[in-house]
């Protein structure tokens, strides 16, 4: 089947502890993002990747660090610099080919990610 | 100004009605413009996309786009309590970058 595969579904982290979250895809798309949801709250862009080993930052990205060394694999590490990290984390893809961005998102079923 | 908005809501509605939800934008030269449903405590799913002006239609769902008063609506007619959710409004800005910026969403409630 394809889609977007996230991670664990819950996970907690310690305090001071760094933790890392899944997002691998087989739809051969090439832009993935990753994005952060609070409770009542819209989504904001963590970081982003277009291409296989470039990513740029997104409007909350303090606290977090990204690797695309595979078009399939795009995974969030949340550090012990985030002091909130409690919140759903949702990874998605999209084409990426076309120069107005006319393709939409999708996502993957998101990663619960609590503090102890 | 949030460059999306959205009023969060809830949105009451009886069973078969029409449902209105309505979503203004800050960026003049935002391009793309899409509607994600989400039930609690799951992702969001693609309902809608339009890029131009006027009124896109599929099934229950018509997303209309007003570039000049920057705005974007979505009619869902013959409600039903399944409709019931979170409609969040998503725009692509007019920038090279492909992420989208969210609005808070609408909570809708269909009833009985």
């Amino acid at each position: 089947d394809g889609g977007i595969t996230q991670s664990p579904k819950y996970l907690f982290r310690k305090e001071g502890q760094n933790v890392t979250l899944s997002c691998e895809q087989n739809l051969n798309h090439d832009a993935m993002y990753w994005y952060r949801q609070d409770p009542g709250q819209g989504l904001r862009l963590i970081y982003y990747s277009q291409i296989v080993n470039d990513f740029q930052k997104g409007d909350i990205a303090e606290g977090y660090s990204v690797s695309r060394e595979k078009k399939e694999s795009f995974p969030l590490t949340v550090t012990s610099a985030q002091k909130n990290p409690t919140a759903f984390y949702l990874c998605a893809t999209s084409i990426g080919t076309d120069s107005l961005g006319n393709q939409p998102q999708h996502f993957g079923d998101g990663t619960r990610l609590s503090i102890l | 100004q949030k460059e999306v908005e959205q009023n969060s809501g809830p949105l009451s509605v009886p069973e078969g009605a029409i449902a209105s939800l309505n979503c203004t934008y800050s960026d003049r030269g935002s391009q793309s413009f899409f509607w994600y449903r989400q039930y609690s405590g799951k992702s969001p799913e693609l309902i809608m996309s339009i890029y131009s002006n006027g009124d896109k239609e599929d099934g229950r769902f018509t997303a209309q786009l007003n570039k000049a008063s920057q705005y974007v609506s979505l009619l869902i007619r013959d409600s039903q309590p399944s409709d019931s959710a979170t409609y969040l409004c998503a725009v692509k800005k007019d920038t090279g970058r492909r992420a989208l910026t969210f609005g808070s969403g609408t909570r809708l409630q269909v009833q009985p």
